[in-house]
């Protein structure tokens, strides 16, 4: 079965602080690996794609990284903000024209 | 990137009603996909629907409940039918040109039923 999951649930840092948030897929062959934000009452924002032919991809203050041999990925936010807190979704897609399959989260708060 | 508006934002309805959430993209997109998001859960996806053929339905969703058209390429809409509580929930409307482009989604329909 195709699953991703993220962890952890939810996770409090304070400004300033650069942090890691961990996406993990059960099959490694993976067509792209989408992460995206979720404010509350918002639908979702795209942040970085990873096609599966690449190591990571970088916007702005956000790194992601893809490591389909141990069915990993993760997004890395330097320097966090109070306007970083929401929740941040990752999603897998397996094949073209394939459905994205989600983790359900790790919702980010950070404090001033 | 496409921008997405769905309308209604939100709405209460009765138990028993149906409702028609309407979506439309300011660009032509081949694959559109209706998600489901209950409350403090992650999405689940309902269908897709790419335009000239017949909507596709993940298990657990049927046409009945859910039908959905796709009359053109910047088009779409979801009818959640005989409404009951457990249908609250958020529903997504979601475009994608190609599979190797990321996907984008609009602000979603807040759907409460009493």
């Amino acid at each position: 079965k195709q699953e991703v999951t993220q962890i952890p649930a939810a996770l409090s840092v304070p400004e300033g602080e650069n942090l890691v948030l961990n996406c993990s897929f059960t099959d490694s062959a993976i067509y792209n690996l989408q992460w995206f934000r979720q404010d509350p009452g918002k639908g979702l924002t795209s942040l970085l794609l990873i096609q599966s032919s690449q190591r990571e991809q970088t916007s702005g203050r956000l790194n992601a990284s893809l490591d389909k041999s141990s069915g990993r990925s993760t997004l890395y936010i330097a320097a966090s903000q109070p306007g970083d807190s929401a929740t941040y979704l990752c999603a897998v897609v397996y094949n073209q024209g394939g459905k994205l399959i989600f983790g359900q989260g790790t919702e980010l708060s950070v404090k001033p | 990137s496409a921008v997405i508006s769905q309308k209604p934002s939100r709405d209460i309805c009765q138990r028993g009603t149906s409702l028609t959430i309407q979506c439309q993209v300011d660009s032509q997109v081949t694959m559109m996909f209706w998600y489901r998001q209950q409350p403090g859960q992650s999405l689940t996806l309902i269908a897709t629907a790419n335009q000239g053929s017949e909507a596709t339905y993940e298990s657990g969703f049927v046409i009945d409940k859910f039908p959905i058209s796709r009359p053109n390429l910047t088009f779409s809409t979801l009818t959640v039918s005989n409404m009951s509580p457990e249908d609250s929930s958020i529903y997504l409307c979601s475009v994608r040109d190609r599979t190797n482009q990321p996907q984008h989604f609009g602000d979603g329909t807040r759907l409460s039923i009493l």
